[in-house]
């Protein structure tokens, strides 16, 4: 089935270091993709998504860009704050009989350090 | 418009009991989808109800069982009680279930099964 693989956490940067989290993708045909951010103690936020290839998506700072030639939709960010501190999802839309179902990575935690 | 709402936030269970979740969608949204966020297995969709019909459904037991009303909002029920069964369930809103359809969360209800 379709799956979605993420860079193991913790990643710990310093405030204004570059970010870039690794998610590459399974799937059949040309899913949508998104990013999701939760906070702690909350629920999920989108924070970016992409409909096809070469789509780029962009947020708050963060940008992912489709790409369907290495099957990937890897997360950046220039400049990172210590509010961006969370938990990052990357995430699939999986067709399903009737419509679709989300699935994601399994999370990567980002800290920041001031 | 107001964002997705469930109720209540914070749950604590026995063995053995049920639980019955509620999700408000966004106003117009006619989808909502529950998914099961635990740290072993991360984020698993359990169902999808689209006009008072579950269209979907993932890999849970018959313990998981669900329903939506004609004004949209949706209840999961889960009957006896297992400590597995701790967990944030997240309910998710969108306006249809098309592949490039975003799905919104709510801020989820958190249960502990003892």
């Amino acid at each position: 089935g379709n799956s979605v693989t993420q860079m193991e956490g913790p990643v710990t940067l310093s405030e204004e270091a570059f970010l870039t989290i690794n998610c590459t993708y399974t799937a059949t045909g040309y899913p949508s993709l998104f990013w999701y951010v939760q906070y702690p103690g909350e629920g999920l936020q989108l924070l970016l998504k992409a409909t096809k290839a070469d789509d780029k998506g962009s947020n708050k700072g963060f940008e992912a860009t489709y790409r369907k030639e290495t099957t990937s939709f890897h997360l950046e960010k220039g400049s990172v704050q210590v509010s961006d501190s969370a938990v990052y999802f990357c995430a699939l839309s999986d067709r399903m009989e009737y419509g679709n179902k989300l699935v994601f990575g399994a999370g990567t935690i980002l800290r920041v350090k001031s | 418009k107001a964002g997705v709402t469930q109720t209540p936030r914070y749950l604590i269970k026995t063995r053995g009991q049920q639980v019955t979740l509620s999700c408000s969608p966004i106003s117009g949204h006619r989808s909502v989808s529950w998914y099961q966020q635990t740290p072993g297995q991360g984020l698993q969709f359990l169902f999808e109800y689209f006009s008072e019909t579950q269209r979907n459904k993932g890999n849970f037991p018959g313990r998981f069982s669900g329903r939506q009303f004609s004004n949209s909002r949706s209840e999961m029920n889960v009957s006896t009680l297992e400590l597995g069964d701790s967990a944030l369930y997240l309910c998710a809103s969108s306006y249809g279930t098309g592949g490039q359809e975003t799905q919104y969360f709510g801020p989820g209800t958190r249960l502990l099964v003892l």
